[in-house]
């Protein structure tokens, strides 16, 4: 159980286009939904928080306009990088926690974006 | 804010054991999360913690003290498998995570 998805898993896309990326929860629902990035070598950063039905929340530093998030519902949220540049190349992965579950969030497996 | 500190990196022989320190200064602090992490992959749960104390599961185990704002994973009968990065991350009550830089772990046989 509490299996998290993410597609695609690997995407390479032109400067100056945009990405989507999904996150699933398959078989819980997911009252929060989390996006991270993750340069080489380094951790994960937090990016945004996403409630079902309500605006995401977004850290200090990340533009709300450039990464636009959509939790429309309790199994799905999706990231747009918009207007990518070789900068935005990283690591995203995604988290869920569970409506039944305390603290536990479970994680997507990543996709890895190339911006050329 | 939120400041955590964890070693870049540990080299330990197969069979061996290994201690990965974590400390942390937070506000908020709702508990303590060890994962793993090979590369490329995403983090897998090892331990969560909240009470002060030990925590074992199996060749891992996670201790915590809150009043030092410290924390430890041990990791006992290391396998060549086990060569992965270790991330610290700590839970606020907003339920935000925030990770440590990360130890790589290096198995030799």
């Amino acid at each position: 159980g509490a299996v998290v998805s993410q597609h695609p898993s690997r995407v390479i896309c032109k400067s100056g286009t945009s990405v989507k990326i999904e996150c699933r929860s398959l078989d819980f629902q997911a009252t929060t939904m989390f996006w991270y990035r993750q340069f080489p070598k380094q951790s994960l950063m937090l990016m945004a928080t996403s409630n079902e039905g309500s605006k995401a929340t977004y850290e200090q530093g990340v533009e709300k306009d450039k990464f636009l998030i959509n939790h429309a519902s309790l199994t799905l949220s999706t990231l747009t990088v918009t207007s990518a540049h070789p900068e935005d190349s990283s690591f995203y992965i995604c988290s869920a926690r569970s409506t039944t579950t305390d603290y536990e969030q479970y994680f997507g497996p990543g996709t890895r974006l190339t911006v050329t | 804010g939120q400041n955590i500190d964890q070693p870049t990196e540990m080299t330990a022989t197969e069979g061996a054991i290994v201690q990965i320190n974590c400390t942390y200064q937070t506000s908020g602090f709702n508990g303590l999360f060890w994962y793993q992490q090979h590369a490329g992959e995403a983090p897998t749960f090892l331990s969560y913690n909240v009470l002060d104390g030990l925590e074992e599961k199996g060749r891992f185990s996670s201790f915590l003290s809150r009043s030092k704002g410290y924390s430890y994973l041990l990791l006992k009968e290391l396998q060549m498998k086990d060569s992965a990065s270790y991330l610290c991350a700590v839970i606020r009550g907003d339920y935000k995570l925030s990770f440590g830089a990360g130890t790589t772990v290096t198995v030799r046989a």
